[in-house]
């Protein structure tokens, strides 16, 4: 099992619905990181969080650290929004925060005018 | 103020070649990170260094694999004698200080070996 799964792998919408994309983790963390990254493209940061909730325009991203759950929201979904949405989280293992990133497999976002 | 900036963006390599990757971290920034995609796989660590430390290297190949980080100039991945299975997309990711912080990711470099 991997300790960074994410939901769904593959997502298609019409453009204007809200989205969600989940990403779940087996370790403890210090922080949780949305990335996105368009075909062939390099990768952005999104979001950096380690509680609560962020916002960016039309993007919110969201944790839970009791249940190890963070959720990436888009409102108003717009077809350049389409691209691979990455969850991934810093780990953190007897007080000492690790810089190196483990990753979920990626969401598929696609969508349609 | 520079995003992170890799060279080449595109490398071909023939089998049994040296491929080199440079990476030059955002001004400021002295935590540099490596990462592999390998065609429709997710994200791999590779090595984090800081000036002229390897710090962790635990998801570097044992063989043929190197990376420095030197006081002066970019930080370099060397790949030694190529194998078809080293085509990836290589990125190179900055941060300021401490570990944990938001890393800036660069445009990557696309590997392919013949």
């Amino acid at each position: 099992k991997n300790e960074v799964e994410q939901s769904p792998q593959n997502l298609t919408a019409q453009e204007g619905e809200f989205i969600t994309i989940n990403c779940s983790y087996s370790v403890g963390i210090s922080a949780l990181h949305w990335l996105q990254q368009h075909p062939g493209g390099g990768i952005v940061s999104l979001f950096m969080l380690s509680s609560g909730k962020k916002k960016h325009g039309r993007l919110i991203a969201t944790i839970n650290i009791q249940e190890k759950h963070s959720s990436l929201h888009i409102t108003a979904s717009h077809p350049r929004d389409s691209a691979v949405y990455i969850c991934a989280v810093s780990q953190n293992a007897g007080g000492t925060s690790y810089g190196k990133l483990t990753f979920g497999q990626g969401t598929i976002l696609t969508v349609h005018p | 103020n520079a995003g992170v900036m890799q060279n080449p963006r595109h490398l071909v390599r023939r089998r049994g070649q040296e491929a080199r990757l440079r990476c030059s971290p955002m001004k400021g920034h002295s935590h540099v990170y490596w990462y592999r995609q390998l065609p429709e796989e997710g994200l791999k660590f590779m090595v984090y260094l800081q000036k002229e430390n390897i710090i962790d290297e635990s998801g570097m190949p044992k063989e043929r694999f190197s990376a420095e980080f030197p006081k002066e100039g970019p930080s370099i991945l060397r790949i030694q004698q190529v194998v078809r299975g080293d085509s990836a997309a290589y990125f190179c990711a900055s941060s300021p200080h401490q570990r944990g912080e938001t890393q800036y990711f660069g445009p990557g470099t696309r590997l392919l070996v013949l």
